[in-house]
């Protein structure tokens, strides 16, 4: 959903369940997108990949959707398990021949997963 | 460890010092990048390398923020006269550019408090 001052935007899950996390993207140039996810004080870590001539790419137990007519952009985690509690972080990244090659973040989703 | 190396993890220090932190990206990668990410938010880009040429440094948040990578290996950031507002976690991330560019990997970020 939308995010509000400065509350990310929460998903509460029970463990088991399976967790949607959505991501709206502004550039239509984006050819390339990747899902992050953010444990507290550490860095980004890379989940999965999509690049723009995919519609769906699937890891384990991560699914990613690419809907580019809407610029949307979803990560699908089944049977989901505390160890997946983090903020979750869409990047676009567009490739521009010769131009600048910014991976370019949005807010975020908190996904608790309660036991 | 082969994965992307920053230093200090922290870094306390009073507002008018200057600060400067280090990042080592994977060996093989000739991207790499510098972002701030302040709580709550998303991380957002400062400035990017590729090899020794910074490509990009129009975000850089004022003129006390600079960075080098003289020898397109590590990199540094700078913060000169800090404030109290540049406390934040600093991310450095690299990438390696080729005909299919790879995801960016993050490092564990500084994070700096300014008092």
């Amino acid at each position: 959903g939308e995010s509000v001052g400065l509350h990310l935007p929460t998903l509460s899950v029970q463990e088991g369940d399976n967790s949607i996390i959505n991501c709206a993207y502004s550039n239509s140039a984006s050819d390339y997108f990747i899902w992050y996810k953010q444990e507290s004080g550490k860095g980004p870590q890379f989940i999965i990949d999509i690049r723009s001539n995919m519609d769906k790419r699937q890891g384990q137990r991560v699914t990613v959707l690419l809907n580019k007519t809407v610029k949307h952009l979803s990560l699908q985690i089944a049977a989901t398990q505390p160890g997946d509690s983090a903020v979750y972080f869409c990047a676009e990244i567009p490739l521009t021949s010769g131009g600048s090659y910014i991976p370019t973040f949005g807010r975020g989703t908190s996904l608790i997963v309660h036991p | 460890d082969t994965g992307v190396s920053q230093n200090p993890r922290h870094k306390i220090t009073k507002r008018g010092q200057n600060v400067t932190f280090r990042c080592d990206p994977i060996s093989e990668h000739n991207r790499l990048y510098w972002y701030r990410q302040t709580l709550g938010q998303g991380p957002e880009f400062l400035t990017y390398f590729q090899n020794e040429a910074q490509l990009e440094k129009s975000r850089l948040l004022s003129d006390r923020f600079s960075a080098e990578r003289p020898k397109g290996s590590f990199s540094t950031l700078e913060i000169q006269r800090t404030e109290q507002g540049d406390s934040a976690m600093y991310l450095c991330a690299s990438s390696l550019a080729g005909p299919i560019d790879t995801e960016a990997f993050f490092g564990q970020g500084t994070r700096l408090t300014v008092v």
